[in-house]
């Protein structure tokens, strides 16, 4: 059974791009998180979603930033006209139950530089 | 309001002693509190969790955290370090009722020979 798989692992953008961040959770998953770390710092929630709907995006930035998980393929995060503070990883978590009693299964993260 | 306090950003152990990581939390509804391992430029693996059963858990790799509910903490810890057991630990609290997760802001391990 794999894991959580992100990609890119590595993304690098200049400023203004877009960037997509893309995340298979676990297989029977049906629970999905975004986490950013900022060097140095702990990881901030994000968003949750379930397949097609978004449960909790108190953590989303209101501009630029935005999530789905739609009924067939990965879970996007999309980052648009990038700026420099937005340089961090970003990590994917799937569960099998709720967030309150699942336990969350990381992916490796996607790393994004922005030049 | 839910919040995690890890009282100690880094901790030196020397291989085979023992290890302390402490973790306090606040919840206004029964928690459930998790300890996560995230080694160099690499995801988070779980290493226990806690969720309302024996207050004293067993964690992969030898770790153990026991849950006080009197002293709202949850810290983690191991009989022996271990060289591989140099990382950064977070301790995670969520709730019953599906609000946010809170992840401390970690606790850097380093494991002397």
């Amino acid at each position: 059974n794999a894991g959580v798989m992100q990609n890119p692992r590595h993304l690098v953008r200049r400023r203004g791009q877009e960037a997509r961040l893309r995340c298979s959770p676990m297989k029977g998953h049906s629970h999905v998180y975004w986490y950013r770390q900022l060097p140095e710092e702990g990881l901030k929630f994000m968003v949750y979603l379930q397949k097609e709907n978004i449960i909790d995006e108190s953590g989303m930035p209101k501009e630029r930033f935005s999530a789905e998980f739609p009924k067939e393929g990965p879970s996007i995060l999309r980052i648009q006209q990038v700026v420099r503070g937005d340089s961090a990883a970003y990590f994917c978590a799937s569960s099998l139950e709720t967030r309150d009693r699942g336990e969350q299964y990381f992916g490796p993260g996607t790393r994004l530089t922005v030049t | 309001a839910q919040s995690v306090t890890q009282l100690d950003s880094h901790v030196s152990v020397s291989e085979g002693t023992p290890v302390l990581l402490r973790c306090n939390y606040s919840s206004s509804y029964s928690p459930s509190l998790f300890w996560y391992v995230q080694h160099p430029n690499k995801g988070l693996q779980l290493l226990l969790k806690y969720t309302s059963a024996a207050t004293l858990v067993k964690g992969i790799n030898g770790f153990e955290a026991e849950f006080k509910k009197s002293e709202t903490s949850f810290h983690l810890t191991k009989p022996s370090a271990h060289m591989s057991d140099a990382a950064e630990y977070f301790c995670v609290v969520t709730n019953t009722g599906g609000f946010k997760t809170i992840f401390g802001a970690g606790t850097r391990l380093f494991v002397k020979a």
